[in-house]
């Protein structure tokens, strides 16, 4: 099993939709839970982050945890064409090396 | 956020040459700085983990001699690709750890490396 996965799409949805991406993870020790957004030929941008379970919201992103089922979740509201990007979840233990999904690519169709 | 910089933003050198990237801190020190290459359309691999003042540590499978990194300081990795092939053609990108926000990790743009 691998530690973090997560469905590399492609997924397109038109402009103004919710879009819902997801991963899960296997090690119930990861404490923090990243997002990271990358555009093409670029790299990773920190998009927001978790502490533990529960939901944190920024703007139009909204981040959620549940670590007893081991589900992560990354909401964008209001989707716009400039959020096309690929979506890389990262458990993280706090200390260490990021544990990288594989990536959801995300195309808004204006 | 923090900022990470990465020089050069791409490069093309002929084939068994060496080419040198540089990672840097602009605004922290980084205690840690991660090496990752990423090919098209796939996920970020880990390369090597740099602690400042001491070797890299290496991932499984990553020739430690064929990509050198130096950490000589708390705002600086550079990862060395030695004798470069057309096979080392890839986007290579450097994050750094910022103890001050929790050890959140930032990265760099990126670089891309084309050997002909």
């Amino acid at each position: 099993q691998k530690e973090v996965e997560q469905d590399p799409g492609p997924l397109s949805v038109p402009e103004g939709a919710i879009v819902s991406l997801n991963c899960t993870y296997s090690n119930s020790a990861f404490q923090y839970f990243m997002w990271y957004r990358q555009y093409s030929r670029k790299g990773p941008e920190l998009l927001m982050y978790t502490y533990s379970s529960g939901n944190k919201e920024d703007g139009r992103f909204t981040a959620q945890v549940d670590k007893s089922s081991k589900y992560i979740s990354l909401f964008i509201r209001d989707s716009q064409p400039s959020d096309s990007a690929t979506y890389l979840c990262a458990p993280y233990f706090g200390n260490e090396k990021l544990t990288f999904g594989t990536g959801t690519r995300l195309t808004i169709i204006p | 956020g923090a900022v990470v910089s990465q020089h050069p933003s791409w490069v093309i050198c002929k084939s068994g040459t060496s080419v040198k990237i540089e990672c840097r801190s602009l605004d922290f020190q980084a205690t840690t700085m991660f090496w990752y290459r990423q090919f098209p359309k796939q996920s970020l691999m880990l390369m090597a983990t740099s602690n400042e003042g001491s070797k890299a540590t290496y991932e499984q499978g990553v020739e430690k001699d064929k990509f050198l990194i130096n950490h000589a300081s708390l705002t600086l990795s550079t990862l060395t690709v030695t004798s470069a092939h057309p096979e080392d053609s890839s986007f290579y990108i450097c994050s750094a750890s910022v103890a001050a926000s929790g050890n959140t990790i930032y990265f760099g743009e990126g670089s891309w490396l084309t050997v002909v």
